[in-house]
């Protein structure tokens, strides 16, 4: 069975105060892993796909990072507009082409204070 | 714009009264799919699909229905709801699987 647990589960961060959210996962099989950014009340919204160990992707200050058993999503300089809860997902290799399951972590809420 | 709406964003409804939360997606996305998400649980996959026609359970299914008669709609249905359908709601559409998914705005669902 494939898991996702995401550390720590809140991080209260100064403005400017650079950081790390770590993503583990357990996965027969890595397709991808999907980084999301969820404000309060509403959608997930999109951030990154990783697809092998040592791939590395940015996007403003936002840089995420995998290796064979984890993700790190790198917050560098964080404003307080980068409050948010931040989502790990694996999507595993499988046999059926249906498959196109996400498996969620828990999320690590993220508060940046001016 | 590129988008998948949900309808309605809240909902409040008695046990046994049959409801659909219906979602439209208008980027021709072959893949949609359906997820609930509950404290201190996340997200979890009720169904999916990957075409018209073509759908599958995914990990909490036991008391929903799907249905997938068209590319753009992808309904989710509740029978019979029970107050531990309490939740908030989200469909997801993507164009292939190693695509990230576009999330709706969701549905909070309250069932006494």
């Amino acid at each position: 069975e494939d898991q996702v647990t995401q550390s720590p589960e809140a991080l209260r961060l100064q403005e400017g105060e650079s950081s790390s959210l770590n993503c583990s996962y357990t996965v027969s099989g890595l397709r991808g892993l999907f980084w999301y950014r969820q404000d309060p009340g509403k959608g997930p919204e999109f951030l990154f796909t990783l697809y092998s160990a040592g791939e590395e992707k940015e996007k403003e200050r936002l840089k995420a990072t995998l290796t064979k058993k984890e993700s790190f999503l790198h917050i560098t300089a964080p404003k307080p507009e980068d409050s948010a809860t931040y989502l790990c997902a694996v999507q595993a290799k499988m046999i059926k082409a249906a498959g196109n399951k996400l498996t969620f972590g828990g999320g690590t809420r993220v508060l940046v204070k001016p | 714009e590129a988008q998948v709406t949900q309808n309605p964003r809240y909902l409040i409804t008695v046990t046994g009264k049959k409801l659909t939360v219906t979602c439209s997606q208008n980027m021709n996305h072959e893949y949609m799919s359906w997820y609930r998400q509950d404290p201190g649980l996340g997200l979890r996959q009720i169904y999916y699909s990957m075409n018209v026609e073509v759908t599958d359970k995914g990990d909490v299914p036991e008391g929903y229905k799907v249905s997938r008669k068209e590319k753009r709609n992808f309904p989710l249905i509740l029978e019979s709801p029970s107050p531990n359908q309490t939740s908030l709601y989200f469909c997801a559409s993507s164009l292939f699987g190693d695509y990230g998914y576009t999330f709706g705005s969701g549905t909070r669902l309250t069932v006494v």
